[in-house]
């Protein structure tokens, strides 16, 4: 079994559309968790970097931690063509050092026009 | 503000050759990793560089090996490569500390025959 288990996808939504995307994890050492954006042939993008139990905002972005139950989550409000890309769940335990993440396999998204 | 840049873009070695790639951090940033992403696979950790020492290291051969020079930058030395070597080589930056979040270059492909 996989620290990181993330569904591949591919994701497709029209335009407009709130989009939500998963990761759960089986390593209680877990405390820092990351989304990244990553489009074709380049490399990954932070978009949302967060440590404790709840939700975080940043414009139409929404990131959601549920430590209870190992499970995180990614919301895209009003979704664009532009958001159509690779999306990737990454986490570090706290013991150890941030840098070294476990990532989610990625889920593949389309926003279709 | 430059970010993270990674020389070369592409590389294509055979079975056997060694390799090196090189990457400068971010402005301002002392710290760099290494991951390593196979096509459809999230990034894995290869290894962190910090104050020209290896910190840590994932679980990979010694055949994979670097170093950090005092402006930072970095190199990934790879020996006796095999085809599983194939991948996306990424590079990421980070400051100092434990909880600082990475910030990542787009990566030299390496393609082996």
């Amino acid at each position: 079994q996989k620290e990181v288990e993330q569904d591949p996808g591919p994701l497709s939504v029209p335009e407009g559309a709130i989009v939500s995307l998963n990761c759960t994890y089986s390593n209680s050492a877990f405390q820092y968790f990351m989304w990244y954006r990553q489009y074709s042939r380049k490399g990954p993008e932070l978009l949302m970097y967060t440590y404790s139990s709840g939700n975080k905002e940043d414009g139409r972005f929404t990131a959601q931690v549920d430590k209870s139950s190992k499970y995180i989550s990614l919301f895209i409000r009003d979704s664009q063509p532009s958001d159509s890309a690779t999306y990737l769940c990454a986490m570090a335990a706290l013991t150890g050092t941030a840098s070294k993440l476990t990532f989610g396999t990625g889920t593949r998204l389309q926003v279709t026009l | 503000d430059a970010g993270v840049t990674q020389s070369p873009t592409h590389l294509i070695k055979t079975r056997g050759q060694q390799v090196t790639l090189r990457c400068s951090p971010k402005s301002g940033h002392d710290t760099v990793s290494w991951y390593q992403q196979a096509l459809g696979q999230g990034p894995q950790f290869i290894f962190q560089y910090y104050e020209e020492e290896e910190r840590q290291r994932g679980n990979f051969p010694d055949r994979f090996s670097g170093h950090q020079f005092p402006n930072y930058s970095s190199e990934l030395n790879v020996n006796a490569l095999l085809l599983g070597d194939s991948a996306l080589y990424l590079c990421a930056s980070s400051f100092g500390g434990y909880n600082s979040p990475l910030h990542f270059g787009n990566g030299t492909r390496l393609t082996v025959t």
